[in-house]
């Protein structure tokens, strides 16, 4: 199975601020039609996961972009510019490229 | 909008049968594969089991292979889960979940296995 590491495991931001969380794979996430499919979704408190970002860098339906993806390959990176209130929880990368579909273990955002 | 709702959660002692459903609106659920995810309490997301939109073909996650079962019934958009033989390990929020880029989740339901 193909691996996810995310890093840092947790961060604490003041309102305003701009946040990275990295999400490194074991394998190459490219399909062999060349698309990327590494996503990012944000599991708030008590809530179910909501997709954020899809295939490396499109933004999900109604998702601000303050949000954005960037990465190629095996290395991804989650920007939160401004970072409001609303976006604690925990963000999580996962990838469908390679069967079976695999998650990263997870990025507690607390609010300072 | 489109909204995926689980139901069937509920508190079984081990080595018992469980069946949750997740009936989808919003969208045409017979073009799509449906996936099952899991989360232990406290613990990260799990990828269980995928149907493709016409249940010519199913996958599973070793850890429910033999076990679980997926389905689906597209003339009423419902997915279907089907558990037996739980363990205390299969204690977990259970989500239903649009494939492939995992564009939406459903509330969950939780499934307690316990003596």
């Amino acid at each position: 199975d193909v691996v996810m590491t995310q890093t840092p495991p947790s961060l604490s931001v003041a309102i305003g601020q701009s946040v990275s969380i990295s999400c490194k794979s074991s394998q190459s996430l490219v399909y062999s039609d060349g698309k990327t499919y590494l996503h990012w979704l944000l599991q708030s408190p008590g809530r179910s996961p909501k997709r954020l970002i899809y295939q490396v860098s499109n933004l999900g339906s109604g998702v601000p972009d303050r949000f954005s993806g960037t990465g190629s390959q095996k290395d991804f990176t989650l920007k939160i510019s401004r970072v409001e209130a609303e976006d604690l929880g925990v963000y999580y990368c996962a990838q469908t490229t390679h069967f079976p579909p695999t998650f990263g273990s997870g990025t507690k955002l607390e609010i300072k | 909008e489109v909204q995926l709702v689980e139901s069937g959660e509920g508190l079984v002692q081990p080595g018992s049968s469980m069946k949750l459903s997740c009936v989808a609106s919003g969208f045409t659920f017979s073009n799509y594969g449906m996936n099952w995810i899991r989360q232990a309490p406290k613990k990260g997301l799990e990828w269980i089991a995928l149907i493709y939109y016409d249940s010519s073909s199913k996958y599973y996650a070793d850890s429910v292979k033999g076990r679980f079962t997926i389905s689906r019934d597209n003339s009423k958009n419902t997915l279907y889960l089907e558990m037996n033989s739980l363990r205390s390990e299969d204690t977990a929020m259970y989500y239903c979940a649009k494939a492939s880029d995992l564009p939406y989740w459903g509330q969950g339901v939780m499934v307690t296995v316990s003596s």
